[in-house]
């Protein structure tokens, strides 16, 4: 079945660091992609949306300059957390669903960010 | 309110029992999801519903539109069942964002 892959799944980095997180569709081609946050003991908070060869579109909240995201192509999205603090430190995952209709979302295993 | 809710927020149960997770909306979806988010944060997508019902191993999950509910069943439950079990729904196309519900902590003791 289709799979969302997603690297690394855990960073310890030290404070100020720029940490890259990377989302790749295996066996489908993800026109769209979507970057979640969550807390311990949370629901998942949409961050953004990631469209191939366009500018993504944040939810109210993210910043921008903060949390980057390209998708240049229909296979991979990467999230970079920039300059990042303590208060960056969870748990980051993203989703894909192919084109066409009746598309499920399919997510990736997410990765734990600890900011030092 | 939330536009989806789930209901129990907690759950327990002896290996064996019946269990039933439930799901209900306030929007218009053009489809529904069951997924399942295991202690190490990876989340499986274990169905997609739009009508009726859908049958996968022990799990069944059934969708009624005019009453804007869905429930996940599971049979004869086992430890390793446990797990966080979330209901997401999407208004539009295939690339059109989820709404989720906050989860159930399912805990299946032996």
């Amino acid at each position: 079945g289709a799979v969302v892959s997603q690297h690394p799944s855990r960073v310890i980095c030290k404070s100020g660091t720029s940490v890259k997180i990377e989302c790749r569709s295996l066996d489908f081609q993800a026109t769209t992609m979507f970057w979640y946050r969550q807390f311990p003991k949370q629901s998942l908070m949409l961050m953004a949306t990631s469209n191939e060869g366009s500018k993504a579109t944040y939810e109210q909240g993210v910043e921008k300059d903060k949390f980057l995201i390209n998708h240049a192509s229909l296979t991979l999205s990467t999230l970079t957390v920039t300059s990042a603090h303590p208060e960056d430190s969870s748990f980051y995952i993203c989703s894909a669903s192919g084109t066409g209709v009746g598309q499920p979302q399919h997510f990736g295993d997410g990765t734990r960010l600890s900011i030092l | 309110k939330n536009e989806v809710e789930q209901s129990p927020q907690n759950l327990t149960a002896q290996e064996g029992e019946f269990i039933t997770i439930n799901c209900s909306y306030s929007v218009g979806i053009s489809a529904l999801h069951w997924l399942q988010q295991h202690p190490g944060g990876g989340i499986v997508s274990l169905f997609m519903l739009s009508s009726g019902k859908k049958k996968h191993g022990r799990l069944i999950a059934t969708i009624n539109i005019q009453e804007k509910h869905s429930s996940l069943h599971i049979t004869a439950s086992h430890p390793r069942d446990s797990a966080v079990y979330i209901c997401a729904v999407r208004r539009g196309t295939s690339g059109s964002r989820l709404t989720f519900g906050e989860g159930t902590q399912l805990t299946v003791n032996p």
